[in-house]
Formats: C-alpha cells, structure tokens, sequence
C-alpha cells in the first residue's frame, strides 16, 4: 500500500512554545490530508482537513489559531501546535489517501 | 457526520476462541470502514463495505455489512496472539473517517 511519513515520531516540550509536526506521502499526490488526535485508550478524533493550496477546514471546537496547517504542496502537510499546553500532549496522525486511506506512524507530543 | 457506537469497549479471549465486535448507527451509512490499531501503532485499514447484506473474508475475519445499511460487524475465528489490538469501524465520507469508540482486544496465551 501507499506510505506516509510523519516527523518527528516523537517530541518533548516546554508549556508555551510551538511544535511543527510534519505529514508526507512519499509515493503518492495527496491534495487532501487529514490531522487526528488520539488521547490514551480513547478513539481517533478528526481535529481537521487539510487541503493542498487552500486553508483547512477545521472540526467544531478545533482551535484554527491554535493548530496551524499548511498544505504547500501536493506531498507535505504540517500541523504546528502553538503555544503548547500540557493538555495538548497527545497522539497526533495523519491520513492521506482516497476511499482507502493510509495512515502515518504518528507523533507522540509530551508538554511538559 | 455520521457517528457510530461500538460495542464491546473490551473483549478478553484465550488463543483459539472466536471474537466479535460490533458497530451500529443511527442512521444509514454509505459506508463503513474497518481498521485495525496494534498498541503503540497507527490504525492500518482493513477493509471496506458498500453494499447491503455485504459479506468479505479475509483469512479468519469476516466482516459483515447489514440489510440497513445501519450495522457492521467484525468476527475473528479462533483468535491468535497477533490478533491483539483495537478494532475501529469508521464511516467514510471522501476520506474523512469518523471513528467509533474501538474495540480493544487481549488475546490470552
């Protein structure tokens, strides 16, 4: 199947500052990808679509300003969580794809 | 979008007992999806269902699509340790997945 990347797998951080959380399709154009956020032993939860050349369309109760995506190219979504909180520390995945959709290995964000 | 409940939240077996998880909705659904997540991993999609009364195998699984189009089903036939892991079904629209809660499997050797 289709291969998409995430980075960094995980990372640890200070309460306030930014992290940017990387999403690729390495052997495919995703013009469409989707940001999930996964706490401990719950489901996935869709926070937003990311769209090639356009904003993101965001979840009810999604902070836009809070999670920043950007979608510059047909290969490369980020999600930067701004001025992290110890409550934003969770699972994050991301998806591309079409009907089947392939999922990242994720990223595990610990604020501390 | 179209939201789903899963049931059982856990499901305890020895290796070589059957397992079934299920998934309703209130509403009819276009489609449901079933994917699989080991612990620590990322979900790996496991197959997808269209049509009413729509039954697919694969191996030791058999999913199941209802006549309504409301109910899905995943049966695993004598269970493995391999088999250990959270099982979500998710409707799909254009890719965007809506997860149910997950089934959370512990195959005991």
């Amino acid at each position: 199947g289709a291969v998409v990347s995430q980075h960094p797998s995980r990372v640890i951080c200070k309460s306030g500052t930014s992290v940017k959380i990387e999403c690729r399709s390495l052997d495919f154009q995703a013009t469409t990808m989707f940001w999930y956020r996964q706490f401990p032993k719950q489901s996935l939860m869709l926070m937003a679509t990311s769209n090639e050349g356009s904003k993101a369309t965001y979840e009810q109760g999604v902070e836009k300003d809070k999670f920043l995506i950007n979608h510059a190219s047909l290969t490369l979504s980020t999600l930067t969580v701004t001025s992290a909180h110890p409550e934003d520390s969770s699972f994050y995945i991301c998806s591309a794809g079409g009907e089947t959709q392939y999922f990242g290995p994720g990223t595990r964000l610990l604020v501390l | 979008g179209q939201q789903v409940m899963q049931i059982p939240q856990y499901q305890h077996v020895q290796e070589g007992e059957d397992f079934t998880t299920y998934c309703n909705s209130s509403t009819t659904l276009s489609n449901i999806q079933w994917y699989k997540q080991r612990p620590g991993g990322h979900p790996v999609f496991l197959i997808q269902l269209v049509k009413s009364g729509e039954v697919k195998k694969q191996k030791r699984l058999t999913f199941q699509f209802g006549e309504a189009k409301k109910n899905s089903s995943l049966h695993i036939t004598a269970t493995q340790t391999t088999d250990v892991g959270t099982y979500f079904c998710a409707p799909s629209s254009y890719g965007k997945l809506t997860f149910g809660q997950g089934t959370i499997l512990t195959v005991h050797p």
